[in-house]
């Protein structure tokens, strides 16, 4: 079935460093897009979007990058601090039907001082 | 303050015994959802409801039942038919349906005694 998976289950960066979550989907009707951040025993909070009409997203700190042709999303965080913590998902969903929202299992991101 | 907000924070469930977890949410959203998040797992969808007085089963509807009477407010029941609910359990609601962004509450984590 359709499916949104995660490169790597954990990512240890220094304090200061820059961060790169990846995420690979498989739905090629997919057009939209969100990432997520889950710190422990806290319910997702949203932190960027992305439609398919745009390859980059930028906002504080963090921007989103698509690209379709290898069906592949990514979320930068700069200069990560140690608040950034937390599981990182991403989840996908193809628009204008009853389609749901799918969420791949998410990324583990440990930042050490 | 807007947001949604889920109760109790822990529950705790008798073999046999029904339980409800409550999600209210003060943003005016049309759409609610139920999630439930195990261990190294993405969220799946339990129900959901794009409408007061209606709601749908999402992937893993067995052994749970919802209402809707309210805009503001989507009560899960866990029942004594759901063989294995310890989990931890996320409401979420969207402006309309899935095709927006789906904003999260705090979470309610069951345990069976």
């Amino acid at each position: 079935g359709e499916s949104v998976g995660l490169h790597l289950p954990t990512l240890s960066v220094q304090e200061g460093d820059n961060s790169i979550i990846n995420c690979a989907y498989s739905n090629s009707a997919s057009d939209y897009f969100i990432w997520y951040k889950q710190e422990s025993g806290k319910g997702p909070q949203f932190i960027i979007d992305i439609r398919s009409n745009m390859d980059k997203r930028q906002g504080q700190r963090v921007t989103v990058l698509l690209n379709k042709t290898v069906k592949h999303l990514s979320l930068q965080i700069a200069a990560t601090q140690p608040g950034d913590s937390a599981v990182y998902f991403c989840a996908e969903i193809a628009t204008g039907g009853y389609n749901k929202l799918i969420f791949g299992a998410g990324t583990r991101l440990a930042v050490h001082p | 303050d807007g947001g949604i907000t889920q109760s109790p924070k822990y529950l705790f469930r008798k073999e046999g015994q029904n339980v409800t977890l409550s999600c209210e949410q003060n943003l005016n959203h049309d759409a609610m959802y139920w999630y439930r998040q195990d261990p190294g797992q993405g969220l799946r969808l339990i129900y959901y409801s794009q409408i007061v007085n209606d709601f749908q089963k999402g992937d893993i509807a067995e052994g749970y039942s919802v209402s809707r009477e309210k805009k503001e407010s989507f009560p899960l029941t866990v029942t004594s038919a759901q063989k294995n609910p310890t989990a931890f359990y996320l409401c979420a609601s969207s402006i309309s349906g899935f095709g927006e962004t789906q904003y999260f509450g705090p979470g309610t984590r069951l345990l069976v005694l």
